[in-house]
């Protein structure tokens, strides 16, 4: 069975600074990894993908890796601001159309 | 248009109601998926179409649960008889290709919040 695990589930961090979010999978086939924001009420935004090949992929102040070997990707944010606060939901695609999503780790930036 | 649009925002049923649902996906592109949200950001693919043409059903609870896109409208899904469970949020996205393989974005509409009562 496809699996997401995201870690940790929430977190609180202060404006400024900087976080790492994790994701262990377990999905076969397995072809590409994405990590999505979703602000609070809003349908969730592609941040990067990642094919099987790729090991990093920036998007401004957002970083994600992917290790295919151990099924582990991560997400990095840099100097984090307050609309950083949302969920970040790691989603591995397989075959066809099939994407698995994480339960997402809750960001919140205070001042 | 440039953004998948969904109505309504909130839908409030009585259990044992009918609900339908509406998304116009992004135009050009080709596939259409149907997600539901429920507690704790857990999404759960419903279906997906390309075109017109259903391309993967695999995620419908399909006694009560069917959907369509037809050309030239909004595609729907439709829950007959609704249960307390289906509380949620569903999501509609679009996609210019629909394989998870070719890593092509899927966006999502801003969901629709269903309410049975």
């Amino acid at each position: 069975k496809n699996q997401v695990e995201q870690s940790p589930q929430s977190l609180i961090i202060l404006e400024g600074k900087n976080c790492t979010l994790q994701c262990n999978y377990t999905v076969s086939p397995f072809s590409n990894l994405r990590w999505y924001k979703q602000d609070t009420g809003r349908g969730p935004v592609s941040l990067t993908i990642m094919t099987f090949s790729e090991n990093t992929k920036s998007n401004g102040r957002y970083t994600a890796t992917l290790d295919a070997d151990t099924k582990q990707s991560s997400l990095h944010i840099t100097a984090s601001q307050l609309s950083d606060s949302a969920s970040y939901i790691c989603v591995p695609g397989g075959a066809g159309n099939m994407l698995t999503f994480g339960g997402g780790t809750r960001l919140m930036v205070k001042p | 248009g440039e953004e998948v649009a969904q109505t309504p925002k909130h839908l409030v049923r009585g259990e044992g109601q009918k609900a339908k649902l509406y998304c116009a996906p992004i135009k050009g592109h080709s596939y259409v998926f149907w997600y539901q949200q429920v507690l704790k950001n857990e999404f759960k693919f419903l279906i997906s179409f390309q075109n017109e043409n259903v391309f993967d059903e695999t995620g419908m609870p399909k006694e009560r649960f069917s959907a369509k896109c037809l050309p030239n409208s909004p595609c729907s899904l439709e829950i007959q008889a609704t249960k307390l469970e289906d509380s949620a949020v569903y999501f509609c996205a679009s996609s210019p290709t629909g394989l998870a393989g070719t890593a092509d974005t899927q966006y999502f509409g801003p969901g629709t919040r269903l309410t049975v009562l």
